[in-house]
């Protein structure tokens, strides 16, 4: 069974620019969601995708967008990087069924904004 | 607002005794928890779950434990092993399932 996985594992960035993210999710998942992670704090949820379709979405601004593609595997992408988008950014897969709420993780893309 | 706390940023263990970590939340609306360790360079590892219809979930050594009127739950490590050193975080969920909701992590350390 593969795990899910995520590239590339760092990214240095200026500000202003925009970046893509990318992950695979676990064989047997239809669902990806990403967090932001910063120094010192818990994951935030950015988004949720399943069947290609955002399903639910944190307290991020539209600069974040996401795809889900048809093998399930996703991109998250940020427009326009801002200094305090620098964190960790993980990806977790699940299955969408009644009752399954635990989501597996990714090592993360760790990005530095300058 | 944080809706879900974990008040301890850090505790120490000596190998073979019981850990416990603690969590507090407060949407009523979550009716699922989950705890995940974290090891620093590799995503979170989800650990044990349990619903709000239970008070009390145990996996080997790991139990949780959760007190609804209170909207605190507790995850007990017994006995304590030096690999479970890592930071923990305490994560609630919905009845929708489709975010997780993290507290700040408390880092644990087990001395041998």
């Amino acid at each position: 069974e593969t795990g899910v996985t995520q590239s590339p594992t760092h990214l240095i960035k200026t500000r202003g620019q925009q970046v893509t993210l990318r992950c695979s999710s676990q064989s047997g998942h239809n669902t990806v969601s990403w967090y932001q992670q910063a120094l010192g704090q818990g994951p935030q949820f950015i988004f949720q995708y399943y069947r290609e379709e955002e399903n639910g979405r944190g307290n991020f601004p539209p600069r974040f967008s996401g795809l889900q593609f048809p093998n399930y595997s996703s991109e998250l992408n940020v427009n326009a990087l801002e200094l305090d988008d620098s964190a960790l950014y993980l990806c977790a897969s699940s299955l969408m069924a009644s009752g399954i709420h635990e989501q597996y993780f990714g090592p993360g893309t760790r990005l530095t904004v300058t | 607002d944080q809706q879900v706390k974990q008040n301890s940023p850090s505790l120490s263990v000596q190998e073979g005794r019981i850990s416990i970590l603690n969590c507090d939340y407060t949407n009523s609306m979550f009716d699922y928890f989950l705890w995940y360790k974290k090891y620093p360079a590799e995503g979170p590892t989800f650990l044990i779950s349990i619903s709000s219809i239970k008070d009390k979930n145990e996996d080997g050594r790991f139990t949780v434990f959760l007190n609804k009127s209170a909207k605190h739950l507790s995850l007990h490590i017994v006995p304590s092993q030096p690999g479970d050193s890592a930071v923990y975080f305490c994560a609630a969920s919905n009845n929708a399932g489709n975010m997780l909701t993290f507290g700040g992590g408390t880092r644990l350390m087990v001395k041998p």
